[in-house]
């Protein structure tokens, strides 16, 4: 079984500024993926980045990547330049054989003008 | 429609009422998840489609909760003798592939169902 660990309910940042959000990860697994959604108020859940777990390589999209950590099973994600439209609730999840993601409890971010 | 479409957006029933909750998924797409999310945690799955496969239910909380996908397409997730705590968000995703998969499918969410149990 997976799970998957947000110890961060809620966070601010102001405009413009960097934000890290934090995930830790637990897997028996060799072979998995990792995510990071994006949940704005409209309750639709936005893919924001993906890492595949064999890839060393952070993974990168504009102003989101991550700092994966395969052996400290951490996946921590840093949004550069915060605008007001990042404010949401973040979720960290991961897949593998069981073919279903499992999801963090989320981190609530508030974009601060 | 371009993306996963849920109804009703919310719901409010009486305990001991049975709610049918509809998912149109993105056409084409073979896997279809629903999830259910609780005020203020994350995301629990209760159950997935691929194709003709059966689903894996593993993750239906009891016996009053079934899904069913007709066609490969359209699917309705019924709760029989609503319990208070059945209130929640009932989110369905659909995508091309499992998660997990070759490329780790990304799955497209709905806006989700709000359901509230007096």
């Amino acid at each position: 079984a997976q799970t998957v660990t947000q110890s961060q309910p809620e966070m601010s940042v102001q405009e413009a500024e960097t934000v890290t959000l934090s995930c830790t990860y637990d897997t028996s697994e060799s072979n998995y993926y990792l995510f990071w959604y994006k949940q704005p108020p409209s309750r639709q859940m936005i893919l924001v980045i993906r890492q595949e777990a064999y890839k060393q390589q952070n993974a990168t999209e504009n102003r989101f990547s991550v700092n994966f950590q395969k052996a400290a099973k951490s996946f921590s994600l840093k949004i550069s330049d915060s605008q007001l439209g990042d404010t949401a609730m973040y979720f960290c999840a991961s897949s593998g054989s069981a073919r279903q993601l499992t999801f963090g409890s989320g981190t609530q971010l508030t974009v601060l003008p | 429609g371009a993306g996963v479409s849920q109804s009703p957006s919310n719901k409010v029933t009486e305990k001991g009422k049975d709610v049918e909750l509809r998912c149109d998924p993105i056409s084409g797409h073979t896997a279809l998840y629903w999830y259910r999310q609780s005020l203020g945690q994350g995301l629990e799955f209760l159950i997935y489609f691929q194709g003709n496969s059966a689903p894996d239910k593993s993750g239906l909380p009891s016996d009053r909760f079934s899904a069913e996908r007709t066609g490969g397409s359209v699917s309705t997730l019924t709760i029989q003798r609503t319990q208070q705590e059945d209130s929640a968000v009932y989110l369905c995703a659909s995508s091309w592939i499992l998660a997990g998969g070759p490329s780790g499918g990304e799955l497209f969410f709905g806006e989700g169902s709000r359901l509230t149990v007096l």
